[in-house]
């Protein structure tokens, strides 16, 4: 399985970020695996934003939760991940994840992509 | 939430010799099953992180077996036996016991 992350690498301010993550070489319907979208400030550590099951069940961070919404497109094993009135503090590397879950026991995040650039500036 | 954190923040190896990293978390990630939910990864220079260690000390699926994982409770830990220099980057914790999901601050392994 491999993820990629696709979406405008410029976004202004006060807009709505929007990436998308294309599953390639398994479905996005595989159960045991919610999908994740996480964040990486330049030059900072790692920042969970949320994750999505097939079903449409999702989780998301208490600190972004009024502004983000995480969905998926089981036909096109695509799921999508928006981020409105962004500011530059958004400004980040966004990645997304695949996460093992069965029985409710989390078996990691094993599949990442390579990070898309995402840069909040007028 | 749950913090993490890592120690130490930088750590300089010469290669073939030990490196061992610490984590601490502000709650018990010990479970009621009996697993402790924290995994380990390492994210090589200008690279995506990569899945090292799940549910504290077993290895994910590629991970050399000069990796491991052990701890309970609060306290963990990332040995390698002998360091290569691929070995090199930033690792992170992180906790899966409760939402939002939470990751050490990183610690920066070099090589001497």
């Amino acid at each position: 399985v491999q993820l990629q992350e696709s979406g405008p690498g410029l976004v202004k301010p006060s807009q709505t970020l929007s990436l998308i993550c294309s599953v390639s070489g398994g479905s996005i319907t595989s159960s045991g695996y919610y999908w994740s979208w996480i964040r990486q400030h330049p030059g900072k550590g790692l920042e969970w934003i949320g994750n999505i099951y097939y079903t449409g069940r999702t989780s998301y961070n208490p600190s972004l939760k009024s502004r983000v919404s995480i969905s998926v497109d089981t036909a096109k094993d695509q799921f999508s991940l928006k981020l409105s009135s962004v500011t530059a503090a958004d400004t980040a590397v966004y990645y997304c994840a695949r996460d093992r879950t069965l029985g409710d026991i989390p078996y990691g995040m094993d599949v990442w992509g390579q990070g898309t650039t995402v840069t909040v500036s007028s | 939430d749950i913090v993490m954190t890592q120690s130490p923040l930088s750590l300089p190896v010469t290669p073939g010799e030990p490196a061992s990293i610490s984590c601490r978390s502000s709650q018990s990630l010990l479970h009621s099953n009996g697993n402790n939910y924290l995994d380990w990864y390492l994210q090589k220079p200008g690279q995506s992180p990569q899945f090292l260690i799940y549910l504290g000390s077993h290895r994910a699926l590629g991970v050399p077996d000069r990796f491991s994982g052990s701890g309970s409770g609060t306290d963990f830990t990332l040995k390698i036996s002998r360091v290569e220099a691929e070995d090199v980057g930033i690792y992170y914790c992180m906790q899966a016991l409760q939402t939002p999901i939470t990751f050490g601050q990183g610690t920066r392994l070099e090589i001497k």
